[in-house]
């Protein structure tokens, strides 16, 4: 069956605009989860739902970062007034269940100029 | 905090087998992953272990476990350059949270 995907697979943008990723899950995955990775370092989580509620919103890095899953699938990542050091890959994984395995979407890779 | 260290290179001859070594210090850890990323894609599921596991073994990975250490190796036999990538340790935790804690990733390098 079809995996994790992510659009767009790359977002150049200029700092201070306002991006948007989404994530679609592997169908039927209730979880699903958002991590951010650095270039040389491993993923750092940011967000998680369960259904269309953010389980654990504590690894989003300040509030220009927000997430939405209003019908507990797609979920879109947004970002306000970017800064160059938002510049990263951001990944999306779900799970079945929590506390199950995670399977990974190829990233967006975001550049802010 | 929650940690996890693993070395960053490691380069081996095809054919030979490869052992990358990973240590965490979340004591309630319930899984731990095996992750492999290529170059500008994601992350691969590789293998993963429970946490009342020793060994677990699948096709050519062998992954061990000692939990009084905390460490976890991972062991590919008979490397191929295909397996060139970074390799990422990661844990789950049972401490409330669902949330994978991620190594830095070891780098292999298979040479012909």
């Amino acid at each position: 069956g079809a995996g994790v995907s992510q659009t767009p697979s790359n977002k150049v943008t200029e700092k201070g605009k306002y991006v948007e990723l989404r994530c679609d899950p592997i169908s039927g995955h209730t979880a699903l989860y958002w991590y951010r990775q650095s270039l040389g370092q491993g993923p750092e989580f940011l967000i998680y739902f369960q259904g269309t509620g953010a389980a654990d919103d504590s690894g989003l890095p300040n509030d220009r970062f927000f997430a939405v899953r209003p019908e507990g699938s797609v979920s879109t990542l947004k970002i306000q007034r970017t800064e160059r050091g938002d510049s990263a890959v951001y990944l999306c994984a779900s799970s079945l269940q929590l506390q199950e395995t995670q399977y990974f979407g190829p990233g967006t890779r975001l550049l802010v100029l | 905090g929650e940690d996890v260290e693993q070395s960053l290179f490691l380069s081996v001859r095809e054919g030979d087998s490869s052992v990358i070594n990973c240590t965490y210090t979340d004591s309630s850890s319930t899984y731990l992953y095996w992750y492999k990323q290529e170059p500008g894609a994601g992350l691969q599921l590789l293998t993963y272990i429970f946490s009342n596991m020793d060994m677990k073994q699948d096709q050519r990975l062998t992954v061990l476990l000692n939990k009084k250490d905390k460490h976890l190796s991972l062991r590919i036999a008979d490397t191929q350059t295909g397996d060139s990538a970074i390799y990422f340790c990661a844990e789950l935790s049972n401490s409330g949270y669902s949330t994978l804690t991620f190594g830095k990733g070891t780098m292999l390098l298979v040479s012909p």
